[in-house]
């Protein structure tokens, strides 16, 4: 079965500086993709950055970025430039891609147990 | 185009009652997840449908829990003679029958006193 591990329960970051938060899975699957989601204290569980596993390339979007390192099943998120609307649980998601007719998980998300995240003025 | 719609936002049910959760999917969007959160924890799968098919439950408890997804009208997850441990934020998700990527909806925290 696959999982989703966030060895940081905790971790807080001076506004404008950088932070990364760690993510490692386990899975025997060649095809997958990963996400982070962010939850804010309203609750609502946004999508931060999404990578294809088949893609070498780190997703990236404006002040966040991954260091996707396949063969160590890693995928870690880079804040940059933190702000304080940046405060919020962070949460690592493993999905494989949707296969009809598979009798297995088809395209549900399996999420690590999350980061809280302060960031401090 | 409107978010994914879950209500009601907070419900309150007593032991042995039933709760109703609803999920509207945003257009366009055929297939919907639910998920779990309890205090302090990541988000559990249950269960995901498309139109009137239940295409994996494997994360749905055997008894008193249920879902359908309609042909006409919202999702609905359903939880029979609800228990103190059913406490939990239940999340709504849906995505379009090509992509890979799920919008969850504002979530329903179920309290049960």
């Amino acid at each position: 079965a696959q999982t989703v591990t966030q060895s940081q329960p905790e971790m807080s970051v001076q506004e404008a500086e950088t932070v990364t938060l760690s993510c490692t899975y386990d899975t025997s699957e060649n095809n997958y993709y990963l996400f982070w989601y962010k939850q804010p204290p309203s609750r609502q569980m946004i999508l931060v950055i999404r990578q294809e596993a088949y893609k070498q390339q780190n997703a990236t979007e404006n002040r966040f970025s991954v260091n996707f390192q396949k063969a160590a099943k890693s995928f870690s998120l880079k804040i940059s430039d933190s702000q304080l609307g940046d405060t919020a649980m962070y949460f690592c998601a493993f999905m494989n891609p949707r296969r009809p007719n598979y009798g297995g998980s088809q395209g549900n998300l399996i999420f690590g147990k999350g980061t809280k995240l302060s960031v401090k003025p | 185009n409107a978010g994914v719609m879950q209500n009601p936002r907070h419900l309150v049910r007593r032991r042995g009652q039933e709760a109703r959760l609803r999920c509207s999917p945003m257009k366009g969007h055929s297939h919907v997840y639910w998920y779990r959160q309890l205090p302090e924890e990541g988000l559990k799968f249950m269960v995901y449908l498309q139109k009137e098919n239940i295409i994996d439950e494997s994360g749905m408890p055997k008894e008193r829990f249920s879902a359908e997804f309609p042909k006409e009208g919202p999702s609905i997850l359903r939880i029979q003679q609800v228990v103190r441990g059913d406490s939990a934020a239940y999340f709504c998700a849906s995505s379009p029958p090509t992509q890979y990527e799920q919008y969850f909806g504002p979530g329903t925290r179920l309290t049960v006193t």
